[in-house]
């Protein structure tokens, strides 16, 4: 089946660095990725969706400035946190829709992001 | 607003027993719906449905939509510890680029 990876799986930052997050796809090409955060106890809130060699797309409330993405290759997508607070904390989770394929979105393992 | 709810929020039972896990939605331009399994990381894929009153089985999870009443369940019988995980359903919209409204799933405890 489909694979999608992420790095780091976990991150620790002080309060007002960056951190970026990768996502790939492995084993086929993602035209479109998406980009999710879950708070603890919570569902998966969609955050943005990521298109190859265009913007991304935000949800409501999600600040364009603030969660950077950056889809450079049809297999590989970043999340940049800017000036992280502790707020951002979360479970991040992307994942990668194969065009063509099933309805099903392939996930990522998640990267937990603490701000201190 | 797009909305999935699930229901109940958290179960306890007991291996051996049956449980069913109810998902209702209401989504503009529904495509399909989507059950999934979430232990410590990210969900991993169990069922996707698309017509309705067809049922779907994995060994001894079984599934079923109704888009009349725009609802799923999820039966899991005979549970096991294992079992033990939050079950999020997602439903599908269609439009440019196909997004997944998640429900705050239902966290299953199986006790021994």
């Amino acid at each position: 089946g489909a694979v999608v990876s992420q790095h780091p799986s976990w991150v620790i930052c002080k309060s007002g660095t960056s951190v970026k997050i990768e996502c790939r796809s492995l084993d086929f090409q993602a035209t479109t990725m998406f980009w999710y955060r879950q708070f603890p106890k919570q569902s998966l809130m969609l955050m943005a969706t990521s298109n190859e060699g265009s913007k991304a797309t935000y949800e409501q409330g999600v600040e364009k400035d603030k969660f950077l993405i950056n889809h450079a290759s049809l297999t590989l997508s970043t999340l940049t946190v800017t000036s992280a607070h502790p707020e951002d904390s979360s479970f991040y989770i992307c994942s990668a829709y194969l065009a063509g394929g099933p309805d099903t979105q392939y996930f990522g393992p998640g990267t937990r992001l603490t701000v201190l | 607003e797009d909305k999935v709810v699930q229901s109940p929020l958290s179960l306890v039972v007991h291996e051996g027993d049956t449980v069913t896990l109810n998902c209702s939605y209401e989504v503009t331009n529904f495509r399909s719906l989507l059950w999934y399994k979430q232990e410590k990381k990210a969900p991993t894929f169990l069922f996707m449905l698309t017509s309705s009153g067809i049922e779907k089985k994995s060994g001894r999870l079984s599934s079923i939509l109704d888009k009349k009443e725009l609802f799923s369940i999820l039966n899991i019988t005979a549970t096991q510890t294992g079992d033990s995980a939050v079950y999020l359903c997602a439903a599908v919209t269609q439009g440019g680029s196909e997004k997944l409204v998640f429900g705050k799933g239902t966290k299953l405890t199986v006790n021994p």
